[in-house]
């Protein structure tokens, strides 16, 4: 079964300071991945997805995220964080294999705080 | 475009009973997915509605139950309900695809039983 991941349950970070949000997932075959962020008291809104191709994915709100199937990663970047980027961060991956219906599988989050 | 509406956003409920929660799809999709997100946690998928049938289904007892209509919204009814199901419960709506398709969730419904 696949399974994702998150390195880090809470990553504190001043402002206009870079950030990686660290994922892994598990898999035995193809994956499409993505990253969402949740406000507080929000649903989830996607930042970004790798499906196939180049694997540097450039999302919303200045994100990025690289795709590394040697690693089994997909890590979240972002080069200079704002107060306002102080959220819930999900990894998710895609099941291919049960279906292919495009159920989810989430990690269990990260918390960024963005420090003044 | 309105997109993923959910109602109610808040709902409080007493062990034993039974709830409703509704989802309104994003105009044009015909795939409806629910989650439920404990505190803390990550979202958990509950099922998936296509073509007004369950097409999958997690880990979760037959207490949770959902109906698609016509027009592609959708309920997600729990009965007997207890302490462990208050969450935030996620909809999801998606174009009928394989596992790329993209899904685009409401703002969710908030149970606490108590």
């Amino acid at each position: 079964a696949q399974s994702v991941t998150q390195l880090d349950s809470q990553v504190p970070v001043f402002e206009e300071a870079p950030v990686e949000l660290r994922c892994n997932y598990s898999s035995s075959v193809s994956v499409y991945l993505f990253w969402y962020v949740q406000y507080p008291n929000q649903g989830l809104q996607l930042l970004l997805k790798y499906l196939s191709g180049s694997t540097l994915v450039k999302g919303i709100n200045g994100f990025e995220a690289e795709f590394n199937k040697s690693q089994t990663s997909f890590h979240l970047r972002k080069p200079s964080v704002h107060i306002s980027d102080t959220a819930e961060y999900f990894c998710a991956v895609s099941d291919w294999g049960s279906g292919n219906t495009g159920k989810l599988i989430f990690g269990q989050g990260t918390t960024l705080q963005v420090k003044p | 475009d309105a997109g993923v509406t959910q109602s109610p956003t808040h709902l409080i409920k007493t062990r034993g009973q039974q709830v409703t929660l509704r989802c309104s799809p994003k105009s044009g999709h015909d795939t409806v997915s629910w989650y439920q997100q404990a505190l803390g946690q990550g979202p958990q998928f509950i099922f998936q509605y296509y073509e007004e049938e369950e097409r999958q289904r997690g880990n979760f007892p037959d207490r949770f139950s959902g109906h698609q209509f016509p027009n592609y919204s959708s309920e997600l009814n729990v009965n007997a309900l207890l302490l462990g199901d208050s969450a935030l419960y996620l909809c999801a709506s998606s174009l009928a695809g394989g596992a790329n398709t993209e899904a685009f969730f409401g703002q969710g419904t908030r149970l606490t039983v108590v």
